[in-house]
């Protein structure tokens, strides 16, 4: 089955770190655009991050110079490094695959849930 | 990068048909066909409906349809039916990903 499943998450004391994992299968993640995307409780989606089939990596602003994206090929996982987490990093995280890099995911994890604070 | 804006909400009884508009700047849904629209229900991952403006996943009833005209994407839903209520967003490349702050459907 193609699936997605992240995991993670919790609750982390502000200017606490945080490493989210999201294992793939019936698919190959290194071959895909893989981001994540993140929905604070009540509020919209927001892109976060993006690595490239190449390798290249792409983050939000909000984000930049805390997080870190990366891949384990041999154990077709993405992960997402939070360091420095703020209160407004509180959000459901989602990954997400784009085939194409066309910017559109038609593959989404159930999400995994993160909760900055003190 | 904004956000691009939708309206908060949009009703529609049983039958009809809704639009939902998505607006942007010529930077983003003007310059880009890259242009897609989710649904998401309560508790649950979003779901692509529309890719590349217009294009429909497999799976996803031909109800919904997605066009755009210059700054400005819109989602149709036909047909309403109950388990189309859920909310929509819009998202659209611009050197990055942007969505939209979302469109809750209700069917009246």
């Amino acid at each position: 089955e193609v699936q997605l499943v992240e995991s993670g998450g919790g609750l982390v004391q502000p200017g606490g770190s945080l490493r989210l994992s999201c294992a793939a299968s019936g698919f190959t993640v290194s071959s895909n655009y893989m981001s994540w995307v993140r929905q604070a409780p009540g509020k919209g989606l927001e892109w976060v991050s993006v690595i490239y089939s190449g390798g290249s990596t792409y983050y939000a602003d909000s984000v930049k110079g805390r997080f870190t994206i990366s891949r384990d090929n041999p154990k077709n996982t993405l992960y997402l490094q939070m360091n420095s987490l703020r209160a407004e990093d509180t959000a459901v995280y989602y990954c997400a695959r784009d085939r194409w890099l066309f910017w559109y995911f038609d593959l989404w994890g159930r999400g995994t849930l993160v909760t900055v604070s003190s | 990068q904004s956000a691009l804006t939708q309206p908060p909400s949009a009703s529609g009884s049983p039958g009809q048909s809704v639009t939902i508009s998505c607006t942007g700047i010529s930077s983003d849904v003007g310059d880009y066909n890259y242009v897609s629209w989710y649904q998401q229900h309560p508790g649950k991952a979003p779901k692509l409906m529309i890719y590349e403006v217009s294009k429909r996943p497999s799976g996803v009833p031909d109800r919904f349809s997605g066009s755009k005209s210059g700054n400005t994407a819109s989602l149709t839903v036909s047909g309403l039916q109950a388990e189309d209520e859920a909310d929509y967003y819009c998202s659209s490349y611009a050197g990055s990903l942007v969505f939209g702050g979302g469109t809750k459907l209700t069917v009246l």
